[in-house]
């Protein structure tokens, strides 16, 4: 069984470019969670998906904005990159409800550079 | 959401038992607590999750004393494979999770 995929691995943008990134849950997951890891910090919540709706967001700019396809898998893109945008992005999967501060479960990430 | 706080860094020795404490005074009556670990360049991973006393499982203990206002996280006889950080989170099931810069664990031969 497939965990949490994540695509591409390594990716690197234009300032001021768009960038899509993808998840797929893991199998059995119905909710999204994506995140920004610059480098050594913590993780930070970017918003989460359930039902193809945006159900929470973290302090990010209307920049960021996700989809949730009817499969479950989701897309995080990024408009008008800034430099500031380069980190790791994490998308999580997990049940709804059930998971949120349990055992969520992680992807390896997409390596973003902006150059 | 209770915010937490642990120690930036812990230097520990292969075989030792290595325990990190995360102060949370602020954890209201429905939150949980919860520890990932993260290696560079990968996701994190859930390790184990208590609401009081101690839980137990095949990587980790977690203590948790009555007034709930600290937790210990427990790793027996660890490798230099348990380098890592780790996360203390606080938060209701229905949060989303909420991450700090948790603990640069550095385990040496």
């Amino acid at each position: 069984d497939a965990g949490v995929t994540q695509s591409p691995t390594h990716l690197i943008k234009t300032r001021g470019q768009q960038v899509t990134l993808r998840c797929s849950p893991k199998s059995g997951h119905d909710t999204v969670s994506w995140y920004q890891q610059a480098l050594g910090q913590g993780p930070q919540f970017i918003f989460q998906y359930y039902e193809e709706e945006e159900r929470q967001r973290g302090n990010f700019p209307d920049r960021f904005s996700g989809h949730q396809f009817p499969n479950y898998s989701s897309e995080l893109n990024v408009n008008a990159l800034l430099l500031g945008d380069s980190a790791l992005y994490l998308c999580a999967s997990g049940e709804w409800r059930e998971y949120l501060n349990t055992e969520a479960f992680f992807g390896q990430g997409t390596r973003l550079t902006v150059v | 959401l209770a915010k937490t706080t642990q120690p930036i860094s812990m230097d520990s020795y292969e075989g030792q038992e290595v325990n990190i404490t995360c102060s949370h005074n602020n954890i209201a009556t429905n939150d949980y607590i919860t520890w990932y670990q993260q290696f560079p360049s990968q996701g994190p991973r859930f390790i184990i999750q208590g609401y009081k006393t101690k839980v137990t499982n095949e990587v980790a203990s977690l203590f948790i004393p009555a007034d709930r206002k600290s937790s210990t996280l427990s790793l027996p006889r660890v490798s230099l494979s348990d380098t890592a950080v780790y996360y203390c989170l606080v938060g209701d099931r229905d949060d989303k999770i909420i991450f700090g810069k948790g603990t640069r664990l550095h385990i040496l031969p």
